[in-house]
């Protein structure tokens, strides 16, 4: 049974970089067949999509984030890590790692699709 | 950005009834070359994570109850539970797929109480 375990710092100070890491266990990170990404939930509001990495690198990020996020993998440990730069208060959330399959591709990339696989999360606040 | 609008925002329905919650899209989400519609259906009960329920507007998740049904297309969706259980008490969001290149987008999400 496919798990994701969310991991990192509870507090966040403003200002400063939000480090998360995402432990993928009973699959690879490595298969082709899916992408792997990050949505968050602000407490007691809706889910946003934060932005997905192929086991290949490629991403893709939400617009409103881009300038602020990085997503890598680490193939070797199984493992997606998400790291937010100058988080203030707005960011302050439940950060959730994702699985959606790759979908469709063509000669630009891969268009994925839903997501099926959540983890349970983490609440990350910003902080001093 | 494709806008996902869910009605009502919330909703009380008794045990046994019907319930009908309802997402429109800001543009169309029917992809015309596969004739098939992005749009996924998700249901979070307290202190739990989402769960996928229905994709494709009407594909019911492996193990999801047939209670629950997905119906719509172009920019007008609905997600149904014929017979509601108390376990159905959740919030439940609508998401669309289809933008190119890919960003995700959810409905702000309608609350089911019994």
């Amino acid at each position: 049974q496919l798990q994701l375990q969310e991991s990192g710092p509870g507090l966040v100070k403003p200002s400063e970089t939000l480090s998360l890491t995402c432990t993928v266990s009973g699959g690879s990170i490595s298969s082709s067949l899916y992408y792997w990404g990050w949505i968050r939930q602000p407490p007691g509001k809706g889910l946003e999509w934060i932005g997905s990495i192929y086991y290949s690198g490629s991403t893709y990020y939400s617009p409103s984030l881009k300038s602020r996020v990085t997503l890598s993998v680490d193939t070797s440990d199984n493992q997606l890590s998400l790291k937010l730069s100058s988080v203030t208060a707005a960011d302050t959330a439940v950060y959730y790692c994702v699985r959606h399959p790759a979908g469709y591709y063509d000669s630009i990339g891969y268009y994925p699709y839903y997501f099926d696989y959540w983890g349970q999360g983490t609440l990350v606040s910003v902080s001093s | 950005d494709i806008v996902m609008t869910q009605s009502p925002d919330s909703l009380s329905v008794s045990l046994g009834e019907r319930a009908t919650i309802n997402c429109k899209s800001s543009h169309s989400v029917l992809y015309s070359s596969n004739n098939k519609n992005y749009l996924a259906w998700y249901q979070q009960k307290p202190g739990q994570p989402p769960k996928l329920l229905i994709y494709w507007a009407s594909i019911r998740e492996s193990g999801v109850p047939d209670r629950f049904s997905g119906s719509g297309s172009g920019t007008d969706f609905a997600l149904t539970i014929s017979s509601l259980q108390a376990e159905d008490v959740a919030v439940y969001y609508c998401q669309q797929y289809y933008d190119n290149p890919p960003m995700y987008t959810f409905g702000q999400g309608t609350k089911l109480e019994i």
